[in-house]
């Protein structure tokens, strides 16, 4: 069974641009969350889709959105890029929103801001 | 809501030693703990996993213990391996089945 997939694997963009991010789950798994990791912060949650509709959102700007697909697949969107946005964008993905669900881990997409 | 502590945020062992990295957490509703493994250039892997009901559990060189009355729970990795090198990470789930993160241990397996 593949892995989580994330595109691209590595972004360079400037200051006041907007970009997005992909995910696609492992097949079968329906919930997807998104995190940041930066080296001083660690990996901040960001947001948890199930079936096409988001249940968490962490404590992050309006900037940073995102959305699921019928075929589980998630994107995440940042808009108005700024320096601080440089990090690892991790997805991961698991079957239900429970507790106990391992979640799987996609490689996770580089993004640098200039 | 919950807060997860994690400690060292470096921890240097003798390769065939032992390591133990801590975390603590303040929710006491909070009842499942995983440990992830990050290598360089990938995304965390689950580890081993406890659950509030289970002091101890085992997996083979790995082992996590949990004090619910403390709130902190531990990993411990016995006979140390190069390739035991990377960062850990503990969590823990809170009310609404989020994981909150620990801010990770690099540990260094020293030759």
């Amino acid at each position: 069974k593949a892995g989580v997939t994330q595109t691209p694997r590595y972004l360079i963009k400037t200051r006041g641009q907007q970009v997005t991010l992909s995910c696609s789950p492992i097949s079968g798994h329906r919930s997807v969350s998104w995190y940041q990791q930066t080296p001083g912060q660690g990996l901040q949650f960001l947001f948890e889709y199930f079936s096409e509709t988001q249940r968490n959102k962490g404590n992050f700007p309006g900037r940073f959105s995102g959305r699921q697909f019928s075929n589980s697949r998630s994107e995440m969107n940042v808009s108005t890029l700024e320096l601080g946005d440089s990090a690892l964008y991790l997805c991961a993905s698991s079957l239900f929103p429970r507790e106990e669900e391992t979640q799987y881990f996609g490689p996770g997409t580089r993004l640098l801001v200039l | 809501g919950e807060n997860v502590e994690q400690h060292p945020s470096t921890l240097s062992v003798q390769e065939g030693d032992s390591a133990v990295i801590k975390c603590t957490y303040s929710d006491s509703a909070s009842n499942y703990f995983p440990w992830y493994k990050q290598e360089l250039g990938k995304g965390p892997q689950l580890i081993i996993d406890i659950r509030s009901n289970v002091g101890e559990k085992k997996d083979q060189r790995i082992a996590v213990t949990l004090n619910k009355t403390a709130k902190h729970f531990s990993l411990h990795i016995t006979e140390t391996q190069p390739e035991d090198s990377a960062v850990y990470f503990c969590a823990a789930a809170d009310s609404n089945y989020q994981l909150i993160w620990g801010a990770g241990t690099k540990l260094i397996i020293k030759p």
